[in-house]
């Protein structure tokens, strides 16, 4: 069964700060893998979609990464800034069939 | 487009009544899944539609029932509501292609007391 790890569980950075988020998972014999962004009380908003063949994917200040072979991913912000606060989840996809999540980093940028 | 939309968003069942979540999305998708979101839990698969007319079960289907009812609708149901269902549910859809990247509504807060 996929396991997904997300480290670490809360982060509090001043804004400006550059910030790496880590997922890690079990099985990699993976589809793709999904970084979202979940703001209190709301839906989830995707934001990198990462195919297995790919190693990383960009969008403005976000990148992510994808080591298939060592199980990891990770999610880099730069210059954070408070609207960032949010939780972001990691997600794993077999296809069409499931997604299995880690429960997330709660991250804080202070102004 | 309005996306993947949900309802109610909010809902207070008493134990032993019976509910039903409304999903639908208008971007012509494929598939269609319900999760449910539980403090310390992450999120959780209950069931999915691969297409229209197909239901399977996730990781947690017990006292759920689904209906495909056409391509853009899939709803949830509560038989008969336990206090172990109150939660934060979520209804999500993938395009057709090989993406399958998954896009979320709203979310439906479920209290059961």
């Amino acid at each position: 069964k996929q396991e997904v790890t997300q480290i670490p569980a809360a982060l509090s950075v001043p804004e400006g700060e550059n910030l790496v988020l880590n997922c890690s998972f079990t099985d990699s014999a993976i589809y793709n893998l999904q970084w979202f962004r979940q703001d209190p009380g709301k839906g989830l908003t995707s934001l990198l979609l990462i195919q297995s063949s790919q190693r990383e994917q960009t969008s403005g200040r976000l990148n992510a990464s994808l080591d298939k072979s060592s199980g990891r991913s990770t999610l880099y912000i730069a210059a954070s800034q408070p609207g960032d606060s949010a939780t972001y989840l990691c997600a794993v996809g077999a296809g069409y069939s499931t997604l299995t999540f880690g429960k997330g980093t709660m991250l804080l940028v202070s102004p | 487009n309005a996306g993947v939309t949900q309802t109610p968003k909010f809902q207070v069942l008493k134990t032993g009544q019976s509910m039903t979540l409304q999903c639908a999305q208008d971007m012509n998708h494929n598939s269609m899944y319900w999760y449910r979101q539980d403090p310390g839990m992450g999120l959780r698969l209950i069931y999915y539609s691969a297409s229209e007319g197909t239901t399977d079960k996730g990781e947690v289907p017990n006292g759920y029932n689904v209906s495909r009812l056409n391509k853009r609708e899939f709803s949830l149901r509560l038989e008969s509501a336990a206090p172990s269902q109150t939660s934060v549910y979520f209804c999500a859809s993938t395009p057709p292609g090989s993406s399958y990247e998954q896009y979320f509504g709203p979310g439906t807060r479920l209290t059961v007391t």
